[in-house]
């Protein structure tokens, strides 16, 4: 167990629609990262937030946004689903300025039908 | 962040010692080698890093040669557990840098 907590584990929804994931980092951790995992594409990075600020943006369409709360939670907001947003998506957090890792949670499972 | 390069599958013994490896010609003074390693659609997990001198801790080993061009992570005694895909990935000494991960090496321990 990370520590990581996301919810929810799965999502099934269509096309058009707009969904939220929600994350809980470590206790402590101040920095918040997104991850997208498909088929194709494998893991890659969308977005990092560190203490309620965006700090970081990789690949995240227009059509995603994200934010972190005061509590350090951060949502994932994806609207206008297509067919080609079915993947995992994963959040890890990390304590700035250390350097033993990220700690991931364990994924939410987004299937668009 | 430099690149690094992996075998994309290898197969280990159970009970034998798991050498994986990984190239990173291009690292640069400030950037580290982590690994990761994600078994079947969980979230990937943090194995080990270095930046030249090796390391060990609970779960592995770390080998970076003294050129730091290359690394080799070393699970020693190998169990079914361990099949996943494990990442070497080279990121900056801050810390907090997102991971760019690539197809990194499947590994199989077979029975």
């Amino acid at each position: 167990d990370s520590g990581v907590t996301q919810t929810p584990k799965h999502l099934i929804t269509a096309t058009g629609q707009r969904v939220t994931l929600r994350c809980s980092p470590r206790s402590g951790d101040l920095s918040v990262y997104w991850y997208q995992q498909s088929l194709d594409q494998g893991l890659q990075f969308l977005i990092q937030y560190y203490n309620g600020e965006e700090r970081a943006k990789g690949n995240i369409l227009e059509r995603f946004s994200a934010q972190q709360f005061p509590d350090l939670h951060s949502e994932l907001n994806l609207s206008s689903l297509e067919l080609g947003d079915s993947a995992l998506y994963f959040c890890a957090s990390s304590v700035v300025g250390r350097r033993d890792g990220q700690f991931f949670g364990p994924g939410t499972r987004l299937t668009v039908l | 962040d430099a690149k690094t390069t992996q075998p994309p599958s290898m197969d280990c013994a159970e009970g034998r010692a798991a050498n994986l490896p990984c190239n990173h010609s291009t690292i640069s003074g400030n950037e580290y080698v982590y690994w990761y390693r994600q078994i079947h659609s969980q979230g990937p997990q943090y194995i080990i890093h270095g930046l030249k001198n090796n390391e060990t801790n609970e779960m592995a080993s770390l080998i970076i040669t003294e050129d730091r061009k290359s690394s080799t992570l070393i699970l020693p005694h190998a169990t079914l557990r361990d099949t996943a895909v494990y990442y070497c990935i080279v990121i900056h000494g801050r810390g907090d840098d997102k991971i760019i991960f690539g197809k990194g090496t499947r590994l199989h321990i077979l029975p």
